[in-house]
């Protein structure tokens, strides 16, 4: 069992927004800005899409966003792409024996 | 460009240890996190452990005791150990920069345990 809670999975056509919940507790999510998002196609390595909750590395398209309320930290992709299908995790920083806390994990298929 | 690269046996006997190693190109160990981290096939992803270099080194509690990660700052390399190992540890392993916010991962390397 994920520390985070994460859908199983999501889906969108082409053009659409989603929106991936990523829920934590009081110790990790709501506590710290340090949430990131990885994107996974099959049988590659994570790529970081979000980090510090909304800021996106260098080459992330601006359809990815992230935000955080309480617990809860979100990633939203606008007009979906094809090329967006894939996993998504979430993870983070967490005041505990474990200080790296992942999500299990969302499937995002474009339809 | 940072690149980091697994090595190590692809299949190890259940008991024994998995021992592989990260080799960093393009940037230094010192001044940075480093993690390990696995994935069972089909599952998600599971954080190992993450050193700083001469600051600390910290493991995920449900693997500390049979987990130990090391450097070679002359090589730029780091390892990871996992003891008395089970199928239950055959995974994609990767090793990777950060462990907050990962910016560069490896390609990761299956290993499988099994007689």
């Amino acid at each position: 069992q994920s520390a985070l809670t994460q859908p199983a999975s999501v889906s969108g056509s082409p053009g659409q927004s989603i929106t991936i919940s990523c829920t934590g507790t009081s110790s990790d999510v709501g506590a710290y800005i340090y949430v990131s998002w990885y994107q996974q196609h099959p049988d590659k390595a994570p790529k970081l899409m979000i980090y510090e909750v909304a800021n996106r590395p260098s080459g992330v398209p601006d359809r990815f966003s992230g935000s955080k309320s309480g617990n809860t930290a979100s990633l939203t992709i606008s007009g979906l792409q094809a090329e967006d299908e894939a996993d998504y995790y979430c993870t983070s920083y967490s005041a505990t024996d474990t200080p790296v806390v992942f999500g299990g994990g969302t499937k995002l298929t474009v339809l | 460009q940072v690149q980091l690269q697994e090595s190590g046996p692809g299949l190890v006997k259940p008991s024994e240890t998995l021992s592989l190693t990260c080799t960093v190109s393009g940037g230094s160990i010192s001044g940075h996190h480093w993690s390990w981290i696995r994935q069972p096939p089909g599952k998600g992803l599971e954080w190992i452990g993450y050193f700083y270099y001469g600051v600390t080194t910290k493991y995920s509690p449900s693997l500390k005791s049979r987990v130990t990660i090391s450097v070679d700052t002359s090589k730029n390399q780091f390892s990871l150990k996992l003891t008395s190992v089970t199928a239950a540890d055959t995974a994609v392993f990767y090793c990777a920069r950060g462990y907050d916010s990962i910016d560069y991962w490896g390609q990761g390397t299956l290993v499988t345990v099994s007689s």
